[in-house]
């Protein structure tokens, strides 16, 4: 069974520091997203990505966020400067179709557990 | 409440018993889906009924749907000690492109 493959699986990085978490999304999708959930809390929408673009956001993707699919493959977020409310697990998902026609439900990686101390 | 809240939060029952989860949400929705987490893990899809649909049935899962009380529920019959895990509603908000998920219920099925 297709799966969306999230590298690396754990990243511990000092406050203040650039990261690059990285999603491999399953092939024939064409809709991206990122996800995060701190520890103990429910799981909470950053951004949501189609055709090249962000098609919608969060409060929390603020300027310090980014994403990127750079080569057709991969689909990146990029955290500029962490900070220690950073730390969360980050989850990418993919789907192959949105809104009233969707029967299947979006297939999420695995996660990264990220740690800025 | 919020979009997408569960209850119970915690729910702890013995192996071979029903277990029933609620979720409530707030806005016009395309779908709900229902997710299972185990600790620490990444999310799996179980089962997502649409906005005309107000039953759904898939293996020993049983989803209901009304949306003109918006909220759903999720029956787990036969439980298996395999089932302990967290259990989350999402909503798929009309017109956005994002799940909207609710705090979760933490499943415990003792053996």
């Amino acid at each position: 069974e297709p799966e969306v493959t999230q590298t690396p699986s754990h990243q511990v990085t000092q406050m203040g520091q650039e990261v690059i978490l990285r999603c491999v999304p399953i092939s024939n999708h064409l809709y991206f997203y990122w996800y995060r959930q701190i520890l103990g809390q429910k799981v909470e929408f950053l951004v949501s990505f189609y055709n090249n673009e962000i098609s919608e956001k969060s409060e929390i993707f603020d300027d310090q966020f980014s994403v990127e699919r750079p080569d057709g493959s991969n689909f990146t977020l990029k955290i500029r400067s962490t900070k220690l409310e950073d730390s969360a697990m980050y989850f990418c998902a993919s789907s192959e179709i949105q809104g009233a026609r969707r029967v299947y439900g979006y297939t999420f990686g695995s996660g990264t557990r990220l740690t800025v101390v | 409440s919020q979009q997408g809240e569960e209850d119970p939060q915690a729910l702890s029952i013995q192996e071979g018993e029903n277990a029933t989860m609620n979720c409530s949400y707030k806005t016009s929705i395309n779908n709900l889906q229902w997710y299972r987490q185990n600790s620490g893990r990444g999310l799996v899809h179980l089962i997502l009924i649409r906005s005309n649909e107000r039953e759904k049935h898939s293996g020993r899962l049983r989803v209901t749907l009304d949306t003109s009380k918006k909220s759903s529920s999720l029956l787990i019959t036969a439980s298996r000690a395999a089932d302990t895990a967290s259990y989350f509603c999402a909503t798929d908000v009309q017109g956005a492109q994002k799940l909207v998920f609710g705090q979760g219920t933490r499943l415990t099925i003792n053996p």
